[in-house]
């Protein structure tokens, strides 16, 4: 019954591989969104998806390259790791688009990713 | 400057103690404000809503003041299990997503 779900839970890679995290949830909501929290523990939006379409673009490296196959999945692939990416990437979701105003989301358990 | 501002911490209080966190934002567009709750290595979960008004959720109480783009968090009677980092949120109409502080580490201690 887990609300938003993310896979793997952990992941450590060595620098210039290419990895995915996988984002699912069963809220039934349109708009789904990807974080970055850094060791400092700053919470940062990366990429929001409304019904499969991408909203929000923040300025990240082309490197990150998210796939929405339809609106409860939202995945993140990450290519040529850097030291710099380490980092714990949330998944969220909420029913608005945001444009209203709103804003509660639905955060799923995290992915640490470790770049070595 | 930043969307939102918090002081960091951390503040530690002993059991049943009062207190209250601060939080600023930048852009008085702000619509709507939230506090979430982000345990140790954990994601963060919606503690509750802003409202204009004031509003209180049990020993939580939440308060906005839109002349000064501040907004506060009260917890009356701490608990153990109050123990996090408390973010505020802020959201605004046509942004289309939240803008997090960095949070307000607490420790409750016995």
């Amino acid at each position: 019954d887990t609300a938003v779900s993310q896979t793997p839970k952990y992941l450590v890679t060595q620098m210039g591989n290419d990895k995915s995290i996988k984002c699912e949830q069963n809220l039934g909501h349109d708009t789904m969104y990807w974080y970055k929290q850094d060791s400092k523990k700053f919470l940062k939006i990366m990429f929001s998806y409304n019904n499969k379409e991408l909203i929000i673009n923040e300025t990240v490296p082309n490197r990150f390259s998210p796939k929405s196959p339809d609106k409860a999945h939202l995945n993140l692939h990450i290519n040529s790791l850097e030291l710099g990416d380490s980092a714990v990437y949330f998944c969220a979701s909420s029913q608005d688009s945001g444009l209203a105003g709103e804003g509660k989301q639905f955060f799923g358990p995290g992915t640490r990713l470790t770049v070595l | 400057r930043k969307e939102v501002e918090q002081d960091p911490g951390p503040f530690n209080v002993p059991e049943g103690a009062t207190v209250a966190f601060n939080c600023t934002y930048s852009n008085s567009a702000s619509q709507s404000f939230f506090w979430y709750r982000q345990d140790c290595r954990k994601e963060p979960k919606l503690l509750m809503s802003v409202y204009s008004s004031g509003n209180e959720d049990g020993r939580f109480t939440a308060q906005l003041n839109r002349a000064s783009q501040y907004i506060s968090l009260l917890i009356r009677d701490s608990k153990l299990s109050d123990s996090a980092t408390y973010l505020c949120v802020v959201n605004r109409v046509g942004a289309n997503n939240l803008f997090f502080g960095t949070g307000t580490r607490l420790t409750v201690i016995p």
